[in-house]
């Protein structure tokens, strides 16, 4: 089956620098990657999607200048936490997109930031 | 807009039967997802429903009903293993394959 991976799978930093985040499509191609990000005990909402040669759109109340995206290649997207702060703590699991049957999105494992 | 509602959790007993239910509100409809998330992971893809009626697959079976709104998750012969946060999800309407998920239901099994 499709497989999406995600680095790292945790991370701790401290408050006021930046994470990079990469999710890569490892055995297909992906034009489109969404990006969400999930609460402790809440579901999983999506930031943005993240198109191959073009600007990443996002979802309303989601600050473009802080979460930075960038889908390089048809197999790279990297989504950048800039001056990470404690709030920003979270699970952040991408998902490429790829039409075979019935599911449309693979999952990868997700990554863990704390921000101290 | 669009609304989907789950139970919060749920607890059932091992080698019994559950059954989690999905509500949603959409402007047009594309289909309806059902995924597994265990803790700390990331969802895994259980069914998709388009067509009113049931689907089965081995242990787990996915019911919709488009004219209610309504679908059901249905895990048979329940193992120790399935507990886990079932969510409910559905593409938004001329949005290219984005997915509005439900809060996800947890699912507690005991013996």
């Amino acid at each position: 089956g499709a497989v999406v991976s995600q680095h790292p799978s945790w991370v701790i930093c401290k408050s006021g620098t930046s994470v990079k985040i990469e999710c890569r499509s490892l055995d297909f191609q992906a034009t489109t990657m969404f990006w969400y990000r999930q609460f402790p005990k809440q579901s999983l909402m999506l930031m943005a999607t993240s198109n191959e040669g073009s600007k990443a759109t996002y979802e309303q109340g989601v600050e473009k200048d802080k979460f930075l995206i960038n889908h390089a290649s048809l197999t790279l997207s990297t989504l950048t936490v800039t001056s990470a702060h404690p709030e920003d703590s979270s699970f952040y699991i991408c998902s490429a997109r790829f039409d075979r049957g019935k599911e449309t999105q693979y999952f990868g494992p997700g990554t863990r930031l704390l921000v101290l | 807009g669009q609304n989907i509602d789950q139970p919060t959790e749920m607890t059932a007993t091992e080698g019994a039967i559950v059954q989690i239910n999905c509500t949603y509100q959409t402007s047009g409809f594309n289909g309806l997802f059902w995924y597994q998330q265990h803790a700390g992971e990331a969802p895994t893809f259980l069914s998709y429903n388009v067509l009113d009626g049931l689907e089965e697959k081995g242990r787990f079976s996915s019911f919709l009903s488009r004219s209610k709104g309504y679908s059901y998750l249905l895990l048979k012969e329940l193992q120790m293993k399935d507990s886990a946060s079932y969510l409910c999800a559905v593409p938004l309407t001329g949005g290219g394959n984005k997915l509005t998920f439900g809060t996800g239901t947890q699912l507690k099994v005991e013996l």
